[in-house]
């Protein structure tokens, strides 16, 4: 079974700094894809970034990126130049590839505030 | 395309009785998922549609739950004899192929609390 850890449940930046959420990975599979979901407060969930396992260069999507250990398997996100949108949940989550559902595995997620 | 709809989107409901929920998948996507997301947990996967067929379940889907996907299009989950542990919001996702590829499209989901 796969697992997913975000160790940070809260965490805050000011406006136009930069942060970082830890996650941490468990699994015994080699091809997965991991991600990265924002979901602000009563607003759905929407995809912030995504890496294939099998890609040595972290992805990255404008402000934000990622660093991804695969050796170490772990997977954290930087967001920089931080503004007041960025606040919400962030979860880790994580999907094995090839046949199959890809059914998402998250993490419990980290509540980041930016203060103004 | 809206994206994913979610009807409705809060429900209160007794304990014992029925409530069923739909999901609205952007049209062209052909998997469609329902995960469950408690009160400071992240979403968990309950099934998995591809087409009209389920094709996975989780073990957290009793059998006081069920799915339909009919003709491939819209997706109702219903859960008989609610609990007060069934609490919680309901997330459909949809994707198109291999979602992993382009990611999944959340609706806002159905909040549901049994009282």
């Amino acid at each position: 079974a796969q697992t997913v850890t975000q160790s940070q449940p809260e965490m805050s930046v000011q406006e136009a700094e930069t942060v970082t959420l830890s996650c941490t990975y468990d699994t015994s599979e080699n091809n997965y894809y991991l991600f990265w979901y924002k979901q602000p407060p009563s607003r759905q969930m929407i995809l912030v970034i995504r890496q294939e396992a099998y890609k040595q260069q972290n992805a990255t999507e404008n402000r934000f990126s990622v660093n991804f250990q695969k050796a170490a398997k772990s997977f954290s996100l930087k967001i920089s130049d931080s503004q007041l949108g960025d606040t919400a949940m962030y979860f880790c989550a994580f999907a094995i590839s090839g046949a199959g559902s890809y059914q998402l595995t998250f993490g419990k997620g980290t509540k980041l505030s930016v203060i103004p | 395309d809206t994206g994913v709809s979610q009807d409705p989107r809060h429900k209160i409901t007794k304990r014992g009785q029925n409530v069923t929920f739909r999901c609205d998948p952007i049209s062209e996507h052909n998997r469609l998922y329902w995960y469950r997301q408690t009160l400071g947990q992240g979403p968990e996967f309950l099934t998995y549609f591809q087409n009209e067929a389920q094709l996975e379940k989780s073990r957290l889907l009793s059998d006081r739950f069920s799915a339909e996907r009919p003709k491939g299009s819209f997706s109702t989950l219903e859960i008989q004899r609610t609990e007060q542990g069934d609490s919680a919001m309901y997330l459909c996702a949809s994707s198109l192929g291999a979602g992993a590829i382009g990611g999944y499209t959340f609706g806002s989901g159905t909040r549901l609390t049994v009282v």
